[in-house]
């Protein structure tokens, strides 16, 4: 959805460098969250966020940081970038508040992330 | 911890043929989501199903969640070349609050 937009949509990088990933929304949403997807391995949840004063981890969360800055804004770093962070990586909102109970996600459009 | 498993891991159909992916958790769900991502594209959610032995319809998808809220499935009647994309499950344990848990997906294709 256009309401969830991520930067850059790609990025190619050298082992140990540190790599930022960004993630706005403009729904209003307090849940966010940060998957990343590798073919066979489906979506792997890195990290997500309930609110702007909750953090918490994911399946993945080993050599990755995030940042909550506003209910809007929500990024994720790799401080030490290698290359098995090779991968496409999506960021999500929900409200589970929202119509139905169902707490959908919304996915941003991804990050193409290669480290060489 | 919570697992969902989800398969085939890919299928490949002639356009008419009948799909269905299968997902199956270590634990009962309160609910599971479904979600579609086209090639190239980000997942997009389905639907959701809630209650024990659910059935739902979206045209000619039908979504089944399980007696005991350990599974469920999704068919495909008659696919089309518009179906192709990964179908990927989402299931819930506990509270209606709680985070989703994702199948690893089925990339179904379909040939002319």
């Amino acid at each position: 959805d256009a309401d969830v937009t991520q930067t850059p949509r790609n990025r190619i990088t050298k082992t140990g460098k540190r790599i930022m990933l960004e993630c706005s929304q403009t729904k209003g949403h307090d849940r966010m969250y940060w998957y990343r997807q590798d073919p066979g391995l489906g979506l792997r949840l890195i990290y997500y966020s309930f609110d702007v004063k909750d953090i918490n981890k994911g399946e993945i969360s080993d050599g990755y940081s995030v940042s909550r800055q506003a209910q809007a804004k929500f990024s994720l770093s790799l401080e030490s970038a290698i290359p098995n962070q090779t991968a496409l990586y999506f960021c999500a909102t929900s409200d589970p508040l929202a119509g139905g109970d169902t707490d959908t996600q919304y996915f941003g459009p991804g990050t193409r992330l290669t480290v060489l | 911890g919570q697992q969902v498993m989800q398969i085939p891991q890919y299928q490949h159909v002639q356009e008419g043929e009948d799909f269905t992916t299968y997902c199956n958790s270590s634990t009962t769900l309160s609910n599971i989501q479904w979600y579609k991502q086209r090639p190239g594209g980000h997942p997009v959610f389905l639907i959701q199903l809630v209650k024990s032995g659910e059935v739902k319809k979206q045209k000619r998808l039908t979504f089944q969640f399980g007696e005991a809220k350990k599974n469920s499935s999704l068919h495909i009647t008659a696919t089309q070349t518009t179906d192709v994309g990964t179908y990927f499950c989402a299931g819930r344990e506990g509270s209606t609050l709680g985070r989703l848990y994702f199948g690893r997906g089925t990339q179904l294709t379909v040939w002319p």
